[in-house]
């Protein structure tokens, strides 16, 4: 079955340690995004990919890093500069171009602060 | 900038009822997508019901159907005949057409809990 895989699914980071998130999808989408949710908040944009090779900043793009070397895979490094990463990491896809096509959900890496 | 508003953070509902979920959004756009996505404690994200702001026809989908009101802005979610499973975060989402295309604005979600 095609779909988006995280990994892992708990994350614990060390005071100026750098971690990075893993997501992978066989959908064969263009598109892939990172987004962050804490508690009563919603869903917010870190980064995203509508191809590889190419990736723009989202609304809270500052402590955090990604790449797009393959279509499959982006994942997420979050720096020792992101001051309060604590939260919970949602990847998405979906096809390039096509906003009337949901957004593919992964489960969820819950990154915490040793 | 695009925003989407829930102004109900949290929700109760007996087993078989009906509820509804409010949201509202402001946008300068013309074209645009809407979305309702459930989390059930899973936490993984589900589509339940989406919108194109051209369509008139409000959208249904089995038990769940929106009520989009484009002059006000305002796009509800209905839930019929409420069942224990439909318990989880529900996030009212908007897209628009052109530019970063597929990047969703999310609210910040109602907690429904649905009790027998």
């Amino acid at each position: 079955d095609g779909g988006i895989t995280q990994s892992p699914k708990y994350l614990f980071r060390k005071e100026g340690q750098n971690v990075t998130l893993s997501c992978e999808q066989n959908l064969n989408h263009d598109a892939m995004y990172w987004y962050r949710q804490d508690p009563g908040q919603g869903l917010r944009l870190i980064y995203y990919s509508q191809i590889v090779n190419d990736f723009q900043k989202g609304d809270i793009a500052e402590g955090y890093s990604v790449s797009r070397e393959k279509k499959e895979s982006f994942p997420l490094t979050v720096t020792s500069a992101q001051k309060n990463p604590t939260a919970f990491y949602l990847c998405a896809s979906s096809p390039r171009g096509a906003a009337n096509q949901p957004q593919h959900f992964g489960d969820g890496t819950r990154l915490s602060i040793l | 900038a695009q925003t989407v508003t829930q102004s109900q953070p949290e929700m109760s509902v007996q087993e078989a009822e009906t509820v509804t979920l409010s949201c509202t959004y402001d946008t300068s756009e013309n074209n645009y997508y809407l979305f309702w996505y459930k989390q059930p404690p899973s936490r993984q994200m589900i589509l339940v019901i989406r919108q194109e702001a051209y369509k008139q026809q409000n959208a249904t989908e089995n038990r769940f159907s929106v009520n989009f009101q484009k002059a006000a802005k305002s796009f509800s979610l209905k839930i019929s005949d409420s069942q224990l499973g439909d318990t989880a975060m529900y996030f009212c989402a908007f897209t628009r057409l052109g530019g970063s295309q597929g990047n969703l604005i999310f609210g910040k979600g109602t907690k429904l809990s649905v009790k027998p």
